[in-house]
């Protein structure tokens, strides 16, 4: 039982290039979602997921695309990298309101 | 808005002792709150939530949380601490159907 995988796990690019964090679970949960970590700020809520086809914002969506063609996956698209998006990014699921999420082992971004 | 504050960044303790990790939270109506826990290089795992119900709640590896409305509070604790207990400790808030907010963390070493 896999859980919540991403891919890649470390990445560095270059200002301005672009990329995709993959997200993958083999639950068939409905929510998922997609958190940055920074340093003494927790978790921050970049952008989420109610179901295949539905994606909505959150806390902090600026430069960051989401889509959800099926019910596994949830890809994270940086459309132009800046050195203020180097964090390590999390993918979540759960099967909805109020249950606990799954998280994957994170995806560590420096962008040079 | 909903939210919840962990007031202290770290917290050291020797193995055998009770362990405590605090966290306060600010809502409107009922709060819905988590732990959780992440180890190094791994993503967060789900230690216990509060709904509603008893005050006292037990959870994963031998951790349990009491919930205080007069205090607006959600402390963790464990009786007695191992040092594998060592970890970063988040504390979350439903904010609604779909989105958590997390606290700053807390940074638990429990000492040989």
């Amino acid at each position: 039982n896999a859980g919540v995988t991403q891919t890649p796990k470390f990445q560095v690019l270059k200002t301005g290039q672009s990329m995709t964090l993959q997200c993958a679970q083999d639950m068939n949960h409905e929510y998922m979602s997609w958190y940055r970590q920074d340093p003494g700020m927790g978790l921050r809520l970049i952008h989420y997921s109610v179901g295949a086809g539905i994606t909505d914002q959150g806390e902090v969506p600026n430069g960051y695309n989401v889509s959800r063609s099926t019910t596994e996956d949830f890809p994270l698209r940086l459309l132009s990298a800046a050195p203020s998006q180097t964090s390590v990014y999390f993918c979540a699921s759960s099967l909805g309101p109020n249950q606990p999420q799954h998280f994957g082992d994170g995806t560590r971004l420096s962008i040079l | 808005a909903q939210s919840v504050a962990q007031p202290e960044d770290q917290v050291n303790v020797a193995e055998g002792n009770p362990l405590t990790v605090k966290c306060t939270y600010s809502v409107s109506g009922n709060p819905y709150l988590f732990w959780y826990v992440q180890y190094p290089n791994r993503g967060l795992q789900f230690l216990l939530k509060y709904i509603t119900g008893d005050n006292l709640v037990k959870g994963s590896y031998g951790f349990e949380a009491e919930f205080n409305k007069s205090q607006t509070s959600f402390h963790l604790k464990k009786p007695s601490a191992l040092v594998s207990d060592s970890a970063l400790y988040f504390c979350a808030v439903r904010v609604n159907d779909y989105k958590l907010s997390f606290g700053a963390g807390t940074t638990v070493t429990v000492r040989a």
